[in-house]
């Protein structure tokens, strides 16, 4: 079955450590996104891609990175430099900007 | 702005009933797409529904329905013969022109379902 599979589901970051969350899609979809959603708001976003080798910064981007080197693969990667890195993040993609977008099962980051 | 707004954070419905989770949103666009999601506990975000802006009937998915007032730029989602799997978030949300076509989302509507 097509879909987009993130990992891991649950993952705790020590202080000063950089963690990578892992996002795969076959679904064929050319855009990928990367949302944090904390309680009581709704979701933000961190990243988009729209094509291989080419991502922009979405409304809150700041302690965070990502790569497009494949199609499939969408990874965010959470700096030390995101000083309130606890939150529920999940990855979409769509086929084109207007159309609904796919999520996955989402990552809870948490902070040991 | 593109803006989402859900006037309701937490609904209740006994089950088999009818509830109607309202949402308005502001756009300068002609031509869009909204939709409708759904968050259970599980946290998956899982789309229940999409209206494209110049179809003027409304949308149907089964028991989910939606009422679309351009006009108005109001967009409720109506669920019929609730069901206890139905408690959960539920957010309106619309691609924006800008950002990649990024989703923007309202705060959420908490829907509780009883026995």
């Amino acid at each position: 079955d097509g879909g987009i599979t993130q990992s891991p589901k649950y993952l705790f970051r020590k202080e000063g450590q950089n963690v990578t969350l892992s996002c795969e899609q076959n679904l064929n979809h050319d855009a990928m996104y990367w949302y944090r959603q904390d309680p009581g708001q709704g979701l933000r976003l961190i990243y988009y891609s729209q094509i291989v080798n080419d991502f922009q910064k979405g409304d809150i981007a700041e302690g965070y990175s990502v790569s497009r080197e494949k199609k499939e693969s969408f990874p965010l990667t959470v700096t030390s430099a995101q000083k309130n890195p606890t939150a529920f993040y999940l990855c979409a993609s769509s086929t084109r900007g207007n159309q609904p977008q796919h999520f996955g099962d989402g990552t809870r980051l948490s902070i040991l | 702005a593109q803006t989402v707004t859900q006037s309701q954070p937490e609904m209740s419905v006994q089950e088999a009933e009818t509830v109607t989770l309202s949402c308005t949103y502001d756009t300068s666009e002609s031509d869009y797409y909204l939709f409708w999601y759904k968050q259970p506990p599980s946290r998956q975000m899982i789309l229940v529904i999409r209206q494209e802006a110049y179809k003027q009937q409304n949308a149907t998915e089964n028991r989910f329905s939606v009422n679309f007032q351009k006009a108005a730029k109001s967009f409720s989602l109506k669920i019929s013969d609730s069901q206890l799997g139905d408690a959960a978030m539920y957010f309106c949300a619309f691609p924006s022109y800008n950002q990649g076509g990024k989703l923007i989302f309202g705060q959420g509507t908490e829907l509780s379902v009883k026995p």
